[in-house]
């Protein structure tokens, strides 16, 4: 598993409440992947991260928000969940060596909004 | 552009024969390509990579992909089903930049069944 952790790994939330997905990783490693799976969509990005305090955009980052104030802990946010937003979350690391491409993942966390 | 197509969403195979996935990739670069597996209610495990080494991978649990430039294809096989084969299998296309910026594109899935 890569050393990548996440939490909580199952919720349950109401629309319109905010919900925080917390990913931590063991290792330094510099980029941090948050994506959502859908059935008949794969996986999509949401936001990633390059660095503490240093995020960007994925395909599917409406209504999602993320902070990295260190190393270890990537942050997604949903600051008012929709049913739409009902998915299963995963984290993803890359290894630190810029000339690496493999991600690896976690367990995920399943998240329904009623 | 960037894209990847997972040619069939559903496999099935009895245990013992083989199995064959089936992904056609498209990149404006020279991409790595990835296979992943993932069991019901697991995350994603890396089965195999190619980066423009040798055409034909070798990954975990015996299966193998072959790329086919020409063909664009990146197509997973194995030469005999398990039991414990049976899982989500995604195809992932990977573009590398300068300054480490990547973009990946998933397939959307094929479920391999395996029938006693």
């Amino acid at each position: 598993d890569a050393g990548i952790t996440q939490s909580p790994r199952h919720k349950v939330t109401e629309t319109g409440t905010p919900v925080t997905l917390r990913c931590h990783q063991t290792e330094n490693h510099r980029y941090m992947y948050w994506y959502r799976q859908d059935p008949g969509h794969g996986l999509r990005l949401i936001h990633y991260s390059y660095g503490v305090k240093d995020t960007d955009k994925g395909e599917v980052s409406d209504g999602y928000s993320v902070s990295r104030s260190k190393t270890e802990d990537f942050l997604l946010t949903l600051e008012s969940a929709t049913s739409s937003q009902t998915s299963v979350y995963f984290c993803a690391i890359r290894p630190r060596e810029e000339l690496t491409d493999t991600q690896y993942f976690g367990p995920g966390t399943r998240l329904t909004v009623l | 552009a960037q894209s990847v197509t997972q040619l069939d969403s559903h496999v099935s195979v009895s245990e013992g024969t083989p199995v064959l996935l089936r992904c056609n990739y498209s990149s404006s670069y020279s991409p790595s390509l990835f296979w992943y597996v993932q069991h019901p209610n697991k995350g994603l495990q890396l089965l195999l990579k190619y980066t423009s080494a040798a055409t034909l991978v070798k990954g975990i649990n015996g299966f193998e992909a072959e790329f086919k430039k020409s063909e664009t294809s990146f197509h997973l096989t194995k030469p005999s089903a398990h039991m414990s084969d049976a899982a989500e299998y995604f195809c992932v296309v990977s573009d590398l930049f300068g300054g480490g910026y990547q973009k990946v594109t998933f397939g959307t899935g094929t479920k391999l069944q395996v029938i006693p």
